[in-house]
């Protein structure tokens, strides 16, 4: 178990409403980012956290904002969400050292229609 | 442009016999590579790793080489059992980049009783 908790885990949601995925930790970790997953493109990097109210961009970041008001808690939200955001999303964590693993939640389902 | 490569979207192998699962990248950045296992509806969980410095690590039943000349890395599985079926990921992570992962798109193993 490697103390992440995110929420909710499954959502259905309407195309144009806003939605917001929750990752909670309790291993006290600097960083924390937040996945997706699709057919045919593995996982993706959406926004990462490097510190409290520090963020930044992954790779599929347009559409999505973060915030990391704590450092056991960091937020992913779909300001409008679209169908082509319906997906898994994980989140992990992460010390940050060289060689270190990046440990994963369970994932958040959502589906937009 | 796709950076990690995984070009066999499965595999089929006997029960007892090695799995090989292949995983390419160009980046000749990245010095720390990681495989993940996936099974439906779960996270993603670490399943061993191996530094740029090494072309060996082994774990139990898992190995994985790295040929740093040819930008390629493979799994071996010795033997492989019924419950090693899921999806793997192929990982990878430069120095300094915060610890991000950049994955391939997973090989899908089936592991025939």
């Amino acid at each position: 178990d490697a103390g992440i908790t995110q929420s909710p885990r499954h959502k259905v949601t309407e195309t144009g409403t806003p939605v917001t995925l929750r990752c909670h930790q309790t291993e006290n970790h600097r960083y924390m980012y937040w996945y997706r997953q699709d057919p045919g493109h593995g996982l993706r990097l959406i926004h990462y956290s490097y510190g409290v109210k520090d963020t930044d961009k992954g790779e599929v970041s347009d559409g999505y904002s973060v915030s990391r008001s704590k450092t056991e808690d960091f937020l992913l939200t779909l300001e409008s969400a679209t169908s082509s955001q319906t997906s898994v999303y994980f989140c992990a964590i992460s010390t940050g050292q060289i060689g270190n693993t990046i440990y994963f939640g369970e994932g958040s389902w959502l589906t937009v229609v | 442009d796709q950076q990690v490569k995984q070009n066999s979207p499965s595999l089929s192998v006997q029960e007892g016999r090695i799995s090989i699962l292949n995983c390419d990248y160009t980046n000749s950045m990245f010095d720390y590579f990681l495989w993940y296992k996936k099974y439906p509806a779960e996270g993603p969980t670490f399943l061993i790793s191996i530094s740029s410095i090494k072309d060996k690590n082994e774990d139990g039943r898992f190995t994985v080489f790295l040929n740093k000349s040819a930008k390629h890395l493979s799994l071996h599985i010795v033997p492989s059992q019924p419950g090693d079926s899921a999806v793997y990921f192929c990982a990878a992570s430069a120095t300094g980049a915060n610890s991000k992962l950049t994955f391939g798109k997973g090989i899908t193993l089936s592991v025939r009783p």
